[in-house]
C-alpha cells in the first residue's frame, strides 16, 4: 500500500517561470491539503481539496492554484515565480475531514 | 486565525534524559493537536496526537500533555536515544478546519550519546 507520493523531488526555476507539483495521496484518502515549508520553519497551510473543490485557503496570494483529479491526485500551480517562494512543499492526504493527516515526502522547489 | 507557539527552538540532551517541549495555541476552538518528527530531509512523521476530551495520552517513550484552560499541551520523551535527533512540531487544528493544521515553528532535538 503506497503511501503519499509526490513528483518531482527537486526543481530549480528562475524568477517569473511557472511551476506544476503533484502529489498522489494514500490509498483509501479523497482529502489533499498542501503546505509551504520554508527552511526552518514550520509547514504553513496553502489549500486544501476536496471532491475536486478546492475547500479551504491559507493565506497565499492567488499566484498559488491548485486541481485535484478525479482519482483524488493533486496538482499545486505556482505563477510568476519569486525567490521568496523556495521552500519545500509538502502534500498530506487524509479521509474526509479525520483528523490524522500523511505526509509525502515533498518537493524541493529553488528558485533562482 | 489560530496561532501556534513553540519553545524551545533548540533542545540539547544527554542521552538518557528527558526532553519536554511546549506549545501554546489561541484559538479556543482548536480541538486536535499532533505532533510531528521530521528527520533531515525526510516527510514529517506523525509521532503522537491528542484530542480535546482528553488530559494525557502515552506511547511507549513519548507522552502529550493538553491543558486546556491554559491553551497549552506539550510532548514528553523519555530516555532518550541518539535517533529521537530530529525536528519536532507541534500543530493545532480548529473544530471544523477540515483536518487543516497550524505548525509551530519547530524544535531541534539533538541527543548526544
Amino acid at each position: 500500500d503506497a503511501g503519499v507520493t509526490q513528483s518531482p523531488t527537486h526543481l530549480i526555476k528562475t524568477r517569473g517561470q511557472q511551476v506544476t507539483l503533484r502529489c498522489s495521496p494514500k490509498s483509501g484518502h479523497d482529502t489533499v491539503s498542501w503546505y509551504q515549508q520554508a527552511l526552518g520553519q514550520g509547514p504553513q497551510f496553502i489549500f486544501q481539496y476536496y471532491e475536486e473543490e478546492e475547500r479551504q485557503r491559507g493565506n497565499f496570494p492567488d499566484r498559488f492554484s491548485g486541481h485535484q483529479f478525479p482519482n483524488y491526485s493533486s496538482e499545486l500551480n505556482v505563477n510568476a515565480l519569486l525567490l521568496g517562494d523556495s521552500a519545500l512543499y509538502l502534500c498530506a492526504s487524509s479521509f474526509r475531514s479525520a483528523d490524522e493527516q500523511f505526509f509525502g515526502p515533498g518537493t524541493r522547489l529553488t528558485v533562482l | 486565525g489560530e496561532n501556534v507557539e513553540q519553545h524551545p527552538s533548540t533542545l540539547s540532551v544527554q542521552e538518557g534524559d528527558s526532553a519536554v517541549i511546549k506549545c501554546t495555541y489561541s484559538d479556543s476552538a482548536s480541538n486536535y493537536f499532533p505532533w510531528y518528527k521530521q528527520e533531515l530531509g525526510k516527510r514529517p512523521q506523525l509521532i503522537i496526537d491528542i484530542r480535546s476530551n482528553v488530559g494525557e495520552k502515552k506511547d511507549q517513550r513519548i507522552a502529550v500533555t493538553l491543558n486546556k484552560t491554559a491553551k497549552h499541551f506539550s510532548l514528553h520523551i523519555t530516555e532518550t536515544q541518539p535517533e529521537d535527533s530530529a525536528v519536532y512540531f507541534c500543530a493545532a487544528r480548529a473544530e471544523g478546519g477540515y483536518s487543516t493544521l497550524t505548525f509551530g515553528k519547530g524544535t531541534m532535538l539533538l541527543v548526544s550519546p
